[in-house]
């Protein structure tokens, strides 16, 4: 069954407003990745994080992975509508990568 | 992009009937991924395969096989198709495996319908 767990579903943001999407895993990941799917699209690769506490940036996103290598979040400072997608997170605990079940982001202009 | 390509991009079947996806790569990667994409699961591992003619199950493989007779090619079949496989699948690929460089390619999907 589903080992990686994804709040919130949806998220609804006014353009500029920031946001975040959190995943949460039963078990010790090995490495975690971040991947985004736009409206009819698929999904592309935007980060992986393998450390503990790793932190890393990508212009206006910022994606943390916890101590204890079971949680990881993605923030986006002053959304934009060009952020509108799912986003999604993988979990590798070893065995294959574990997808979250997604958080979609509509951004209102 | 990668080099990436699913056929059929859109299928309706009807239940009972055998349904085979295709998965084409001109990247030359070894390992090739099925998933399937339903409202509240994510993206779900079907099948992988790790080179010609080498594959394993993922956690919902049930229903389904897969074949990689070409590194290029890998295909995904539904025996006899059912309404709970009605679906968007997702074809992957990547470099390398084991997680830390195991960065996934995807195609852009067959949006199956199975009446």
């Amino acid at each position: 069954g589903q080992q990686v767990m994804q709040i919130p579903q949806y998220q609804h943001v006014q353009e500029g407003e920031d946001f975040t999407t959190y995943c949460n895993s039963s078990t010790t990941l090995s490495n975690i990745q971040w991947y985004k799917q736009r409206p009819g699209g698929h999904p592309v690769f935007l980060i992986q994080l393998v450390k503990s506490g790793e932190v890393k940036k990508q212009k206006r996103l910022t994606f943390q992975f916890g101590e204890a290598k079971k949680n990881s979040s993605l923030h986006i400072t002053a959304t934009q509508t060009t952020d509108v997608g799912t986003y999604f997170c993988a979990g590798y605990p070893g065995n294959q990568f574990y997808f979250g079940t997604g958080t979609s982001l509509t951004v209102i202009p | 992009d990668a080099g990436i390509t699913q056929s059929p991009r859109h299928k309706v079947t009807e239940t009972g009937t055998p349904v085979t996806l295709r998965c084409h790569q001109t990247e030359n990667h070894r390992y090739m991924y099925w998933y399937r994409q339903d409202p509240g699961h994510g993206l779900r591992l079907i099948h992988y395969s790790y080179g010609v003619k080498d594959t394993d199950k993922g956690e919902v493989s049930d229903g389904y096989s897969v074949s990689r007779s070409k590194t290029e090619d890998f295909l995904l079949t539904l025996e006899s198709a059912t309404s709970s496989q009605t679906s968007v699948y997702f074809c992957a690929i990547s470099e390398s495996a084991g997680g830390t460089n195991e960065k996934l390619f995807f195609g852009s999907g067959t949006q199956l319908s199975v009446l």
